[in-house]
């Protein structure tokens, strides 16, 4: 079973627009989740990342939004440019779950067009 | 610069052949992951190390083996490669937890059993 489901394969916006990538987990005892960006034959970057005591992280055009009650979380990249075209995965980890071992989602392939 | 480096970068087998996928990293981190990447599922944990001497086992771990005998080194050994196991592996490596977001990837090494 996929503790962390990333339901959206793939993401196509306009350069300059929103780009919205949407993150959910099953276990209400993850307590901290990341966001990693991959680019083709290159490994996972980390990207931003937020604990379970906040609802929100910023870091320049990234925002990353927690809400636990639904087990959701979001990744905001305003404004959207051509660089960020890549692969977005979300993850997840927890004191009860060793805190060195992240679980992954699927990933979502964002593509950002002119 | 420190980095992390996986070799070979692609590699083509036979059902029933040992392969070996190198990671070496020049961070001096303590910990050391392995994990394959396959359509569908994310990002999969193998096989990890606290450090020299050190291995445990992830989520997936059958069919797989690793040894640390020194700090830069994590190599990931096939037994007797299996069709199943065709995937792109990444080895990473922190100092810190892995929730800090202090995980560093290297490029892959995408394995094909034929």
């Amino acid at each position: 079973d996929q503790q962390v489901k990333q339901n959206s394969p793939s993401l196509s916006v306009q350069e300059g627009r929103i780009s919205i990538l949407n993150c959910d987990y099953t276990n209400s005892m993850f307590d901290y989740f990341l966001w990693y960006k991959k680019y083709p034959a290159e490994g996972p970057t980390f990207l931003i990342s937020i604990s379970s005591i906040k609802d929100k992280n910023e870091d320049g055009r990234f925002t990353v939004f927690l809400n636990k009650s639904a087990k959701h979380l979001s990744l905001h990249i305003v404004p959207s440019q051509p660089g960020d075209s890549a692969v977005y995965f979300c993850a997840a980890s927890g004191n009860f779950y060793n805190t060195d071992k992240l679980i992954f989602g699927t990933g979502t392939r964002l593509q950002v067009f002119p | 610069d420190a980095e992390i480096t996986q070799s070979p970068r692609h590699k083509i087998t036979e059902t029933g052949r040992q392969v070996t996928l190198a990671c070496h990293q020049t961070w001096n981190h303590n910990n050391m992951f392995w994990y394959r990447q396959d359509l569908g599922h994310g990002l999969r944990l193998i096989h990890y190390s606290y450090g020299v001497h050190d291995t445990n086992k992830g989520e997936v771990s059958d069919g797989y083996s690793v040894s640390r005998s020194n700090t830069e080194d994590l190599p990931l050994t096939l037994e007797s490669a299996a069709s199943s196991q065709t995937s792109v592996y990444f080895c990473a490596s922190s100092e810190g937890q892995a929730n800090t977001g202090e995980l560093f990837f290297g490029e892959g090494s995408r394995l094909t059993v034929l």
